[in-house]
């Protein structure tokens, strides 16, 4: 089965530059959710986007990005690099739940680090 | 205030024992209540998800949580451990705030199993 793809796994930057991560949904999964995980941290909800529109905002800084395109990928940008962003980065979508609570499948992460 | 609560950082067991892993879930979210597993330097991958339906939800890789709504828990069990789960199990839950809502995550225990 297809599963939630993210680009690149590795990346390495300096304070204050610019980084873009990637995350492919699940084919006819309608929303896409970005996740934040510091080092020995839980995983933190950053923002969402439901049929390509930004659906709910959570712990995401002003310095950050992200949009979902018409094929459903949806990328996340990070501007002025803190120490801080070193973090693990996670994309994943869900589809129309039946219940009332979706289901989230996770891609591997992008593991951000910055020097 | 933390709405999902994991008792135990760390837990430490010998192979072949069983093992519960602590969740507590409070009223500020949904009884929609999830377990993910995280191997080193792994994703997030789905153990176990309570939606609806019999408390007593079985999951994958033989483990097993059962749904307490007096108590508000959530716990995960096996009766039997092997080398192979040693991993950070996170408990999480559903969260209805915002337009599509999201998942939130417990604080993570790290399951470390030895020989």
């Amino acid at each position: 089965a297809a599963g939630v793809i993210q680009s690149p796994r590795h990346l390495i930057k300096e304070k204050r530059e610019t980084a873009t991560l990637k995350c492919y949904p699940i084919p006819r999964h309608d929303t896409v959710y970005w996740y934040q995980q510091g080092p020995g941290q839980d995983p933190q909800f950053l923002i969402s986007f439901y049929e390509k529109m930004q659906s709910d905002k959570g712990s995401i800084p002003d310095r950050f990005s992200a949009q979902q395109f018409s094929d459903y990928h949806s990328e996340l940008n990070m501007s002025s690099l803190e120490l801080g962003d070193s973090a693990l980065y996670f994309c994943a979508s869900s589809d129309h739940p039946q219940t009332g609570a979706r289901v989230l499948t996770f891609g591997a992460g992008s593991r951000l680090t910055v020097l | 205030a933390q709405s999902v609560t994991q008792l135990d950082s760390q837990v430490p067991v010998f192979e072949e024992a069983p093992v519960e892993l602590r969740c507590n879930y409070s009223s500020s979210v949904s009884v929609y209540l999830f377990w993910y597993v995280q191997y080193p330097n792994q994703g997030l991958q789905l153990l176990l998800k309570y939606l609806s339906g019999s408390t007593l939800v079985k999951g994958i890789n033989g483990f097993e949580a059962e749904f307490n709504k007096s108590q508000t828990s959530f716990h995960l069990r096996k009766p039997s451990v092997h080398i192979s789960d040693t991993a950070e199990y996170f408990c999480a839950a559903w969260n209805y705030g915002g337009s599509q809502g999201n998942l939130i995550f417990g604080k993570g225990t790290k399951l470390s199993v030895k020989p």
